[in-house]
């Protein structure tokens, strides 16, 4: 059964910081990770998404990376901004390319002017 | 705007009531998600449809009953609405990529609340 862990559950640091978020999946077969933002009382916001195929994909300051093999994800995000301040999910298919995702608990990023 | 798109944004209801969420979305894709975030902000998959066909259905009491009129849309409705059922739901949608991949978009969310 695929698990999906992300720790710290939060995270508070000054403006400017360059910032890694992990994610940890035991289930390694899959096909994608995705990695979302939510806002607070807002939907989530889709970021990146990884193939199995990539090992990284870059938006802007965010850089996602995919270990498939040791079941881990990271995003980077440079030169932190408070508007950065939101919860950020990863989640994975239950297996292969299921279209059913299965999510992390999220991360509570808090960037302080 | 391209967009997945619900209503309403908020219901408050009392306990014993029937209520439906709707979501429709203009992107064009071919499945439909409703997912529920409880109290500790733990997001879930309830049920997924493609192209109005059931594929997804997690143990979900069946007091909630999805129903997608055509691939643009998906309602779920909700019986006898308990104090457990208090949630935001989201409704998202997905195509299925020439990878085999499916990248998820989603909704603005309901926040229910059942007194």
């Amino acid at each position: 059964k695929q698990e999906v862990t992300q720790i710290p559950a939060a995270l508070s640091v000054p403006e400017g910081e360059n910032l890694v978020l992990n994610c940890s999946f035991t289930d390694s077969a899959i096909y994608n990770l995705q990695w979302f933002r939510q806002d607070p009382g807002k939907g989530l916001t889709s970021l990146l998404l990884i193939q199995s195929s990539q090992r990284e994909q870059t938006s802007g300051r965010l850089n996602a990376s995919l270990d498939k093999s040791s079941g881990r994800s990271t995003l980077y995000i440079a030169a932190s901004q408070p508007g950065d301040s939101a919860t950020y999910l990863c989640a994975v298919p239950s297996q292969g390319g299921s279209e059913k995702l299965v999510f992390g608990k999220g991360m509570k990023l808090t960037v302080n002017p | 705007d391209t967009a997945v798109s619900q209503t309403p944004k908020y219901l408050v209801t009392q306990m014993g009531n029937d209520k439906s969420i709707k979501c429709e979305q203009n992107l064009g894709h071919d499945t439909m998600y409703w997912y529920k975030q409880d109290s500790k902000k733990f997001l879930k998959i309830m049920f997924s449809y493609n192209n109005k066909e059931l594929i997804i259905n997690e143990t979900v009491p069946n007091r909630f009953s999805p129903k997608s009129p055509d691939k643009a849309h998906l309602n779920l409705h909700i019986n006898s609405l308990e104090l457990g059922d208090s949630a935001v739901y989201f409704c998202a949608s997905s195509l299925l990529t020439g990878t085999g991949i499916y990248e998820q978009y989603f909704g603005p969310g309901t926040r229910l609340t059942v007194t």
